[in-house]
């Protein structure tokens, strides 16, 4: 079946300007996640949705990034007014269960490569 | 807190050689562990994984064996190829946790 898809694969944008990448997981994947992987800091976690509800908010850097899940499939990633730090590949992952199951393996997108000027 | 700590890269070897690339962590209660590879210009795949002591996980080749008592998770491959060149990641889920903790990643090189 289908994997776990991401939009746009390239965004080049401004400093300042806010930006939205997208996420679609793997059906009847309730779990989905947002990572960063930078050359700085490694691979990183930003976010865990259960569902529509995100109880694991603990990697968002600071409070110019957001993201909600909607139906409980798409996820969507905002950066507000961007940042030259930001610059970074952003990765979803989705899993078929979520926290509490010791042995959920979680699947990743290719990624969207966001690049702030 | 729980971490992973992977043999730094880059690693070059030869086609057809051994290879042997640590990973020990550090984990409060009892995870599950996990490669996943990322080839060049790709995203990240899950390689294999291991939930529990002494489990070995493998695929395309590779093998790695929890090692409880070492708290080790090395990834292993008798005869390498040039498709294998890659970076690969070690890292761990703790069973109440959500997110995965990553190695740094280890960047192999096979040459012809």
């Amino acid at each position: 079946g289908a994997g776990v898809s991401q939009s746009p694969s390239n965004k080049v944008t401004e400093k300042g300007k806010d930006v939205e990448l997208r996420c679609d997981p793997i059906s009847g994947h309730t779990a989905l996640y947002w990572y960063r992987q930078s050359l700085g800091q490694g691979l990183e976690f930003l976010i865990y949705f259960q569902g529509n509800s995100a109880p694991d908010k603990s990697g968002l850097p600071s409070d110019r990034f957001s993201a909600e899940r909607t139906g409980g499939s798409v996820s969507t990633l905002t950066i507000q007014r961007t940042q030259q730090e930001d610059s970074a590949v952003y990765l979803c992952a989705s899993s078929l269960a979520g926290a509490g199951v010791g042995t959920d393996t979680q699947y990743f997108g290719p990624g969207t490569r966001l690049t702030v000027l | 807190g729980n971490s992973v700590t992977q043999m730094e890269g880059p690693v070059t070897l030869s086609e057809e050689a051994f290879l042997t690339i640590n990973c020990t962590y550090t984990a409060t209660g009892y995870p599950s562990l996990f490669w996943y590879v990322q080839y060049p210009g790709e995203g990240l795949q899950l390689l294999l994984k291991a939930t529990k002591a002494d489990d070995k996980g493998s695929n395309k080749g590779f093998e790695a064996t929890y090692r409880k008592e070492t708290t080790s998770f090395h990834l292993e491959k008798g005869s390498v190829q040039v498709s294998d060149s890659a970076v690969y990641f070690c890292a761990l889920k703790d069973g109440s946790a959500s997110k995965i903790i990553f190695g740094s990643g280890t960047r192999l090189s096979i040459r012809p």
